[in-house]
């Protein structure tokens, strides 16, 4: 069974521009959650999502935004970035919610700001 | 809110020495704890998790953790440091809320000399 997929695993960017990252669950999972890893602040939730919908939302700008698609691949977005904005983006899987799902993470996109 | 606190930015241990990982958490109701471990330029592999039930837990690697609630303490030890242990750990704490967030820890390098 293939894991969770991340694209693209290495971006580089300008401030100010804008980032799409892609990520593909493990087949049947429902449920995908973002976090963001930095040296300085460690890992933090970004959003959650099952069925489409936004469930929970991490203490982020508006300048990030997700979504979720009926075959549960998610994307989330950021524009106006910000050299802070540089870290690892990580997506994690599960079959449902809730913290007895298990969530399976990808391998992550590493977005650099210059 | 919840919180947890890791001990120790880094553990230095030796091949065979027995490693000990500590991570103290903060929450308003009972919680589900977890370990993960992170490879580099890898994602999060789950270790492993309490919910209920049994204080002591196992879980793959050879590691294992005991919920202690009086001390609001999840330690994380293996008995014999093997050279493949290196890498960053990672403490977490899930509320019974119905989410899958996770808030983690700051995360703990294990480094394993011969």
């Amino acid at each position: 069974k293939a894991g969770v997929t991340q694209t693209p695993r290495y971006l580089i960017k300008t401030r100010g521009q804008q980032v799409t990252l892609s990520c593909s669950p493990i087949s049947g999972h429902r449920s995908v959650s973002w976090y963001q890893q930095t040296p300085g602040q460690g890992l933090q939730f970004l959003f959650e999502y099952f069925s489409e919908t936004q469930r929970n939302k991490g203490n982020f700008p508006g300048r990030f935004s997700g979504r979720q698609f009926s075959n549960s691949r998610s994307e989330m977005n950021v524009s106006t970035l910000e050299l802070g904005d540089s870290a690892l983006y990580l997506c994690a899987s599960s079959l449902g919610q809730g913290p007895n799902n298990e969530q399976f993470f990808g391998p992550g996109t590493r977005l650099t700001v210059l | 809110a919840q919180s947890v606190t890791q001990l120790g930015s880094h553990v230095s241990v030796s091949e065979g020495a027995l490693v000990l990982l500590r991570c103290n958490y903060s929450s308003s109701v009972p919680p589900y704890l977890f370990w993960y471990v992170q490879y580099p330029n890898q994602g999060l592999q789950l270790l492993l998790k309490y919910t209920t039930g049994a204080t002591l837990v196992k879980g793959i690697n050879g590691f294992e953790a005991e919920f202690k609630k009086s001390e609001t303490s999840f330690h994380l030890t293996k008995p014999s440091a093997h050279m493949s242990d290196a890498a960053e750990y990672f403490c977490a704490v899930s509320e019974n809320s119905g989410y899958s967030t996770l808030t983690f820890g700051k995360g703990t390098m294990l480094l394993v000399s011969p």
